[in-house]
């Protein structure tokens, strides 16, 4: 069985501070891939990132980083200089599906991310 | 480009009554999911289309669920009889096999409320 826990249920910041949502997953499988999505007010969630349990190495896209350690099964988001815009639900999530295919994928139970001007 | 959507956005029905839910995905997108989002938890898989195939319906809850993609296009998702506890938000996903980063675009979601 697959498990995804964000531990952080609501996280509060004021702009232009960093924050890093934490995300702990739990497989057996060892081809798996993780991905990270933004809910808005708006309510459609939007990808942000897919990471395969091949590449270990950080990415950085912007404001946004992320921070794959196998070693704690762990799969963080950092928002730097965080902004106003940022308020959302977000959300990391596990697929076992080892194809191009995002397949079917387990969540976890979200943080909401509000950013105070 | 349209992107996916979803009809109703909110639906309020009386326990008992049917729901149909409906979901157009990215045109020429092969893969068609629906999840759910029950009370604030997380978001939980509950079947996956190729084409007008179900390709895995493992997370339907039980009979009462009935999800359709004729001509391997729009999606429906009928709840008969509704319960309380089928109230949350279903969301729909597509995406092509075609495209190597497996990408899901989701739609903005069908909020239910049995009451």
């Amino acid at each position: 069985a697959q498990k995804v826990t964000q531990a952080q249920t609501e996280i509060s910041v004021v702009e232009k501070e960093d924050v890093t949502l934490d995300c702990v997953y739990e497989t057996r499988d060892t081809t798996y891939y993780l991905f990270w999505y933004k809910q808005p007010p708006s309510g459609e969630l939007v990808f942000l990132i897919r990471r395969n349990s091949f590449d270990e190495q950080n990415e950085i896209s912007g404001r946004y980083s992320w921070n794959f350690q196998k070693s704690t099964s762990s799969f963080n988001f950092t928002i730097t200089a965080s902004q106003v815009v940022d308020s959302a639900v977000y959300f990391c999530a596990l697929s076992e599906s080892f194809i191009a295919n995002a397949g079917k994928s387990t969540f976890g139970d979200g943080t909401t991310l509000t950013v105070k001007p | 480009e349209a992107g996916v959507t979803q009809f109703p956005s909110h639906s309020v029905i009386e326990k008992g009554q049917t729901v149909t839910l409906r979901c157009d995905p990215i045109s020429g997108h092969d893969n068609l999911y629906w999840y759910r989002r029950v009370m604030g938890k997380e978001i939980k898989f509950l079947l996956h289309f190729v084409k007008e195939s179900k390709q895995d319906e493992s997370g339907m809850p039980n009979n009462r669920f009935l999800a359709e993609r004729t001509g391997g296009t729009y999606s429906t998702l009928k709840v008969q009889p509704a319960e309380l506890e089928d109230s949350g938000v279903y969301f729909c996903a597509s995406s092509s096999s075609r495209r190597i980063n497996g990408e899901l675009f989701f739609g903005e979601g069908s909020r239910l409320t049995v009451l």
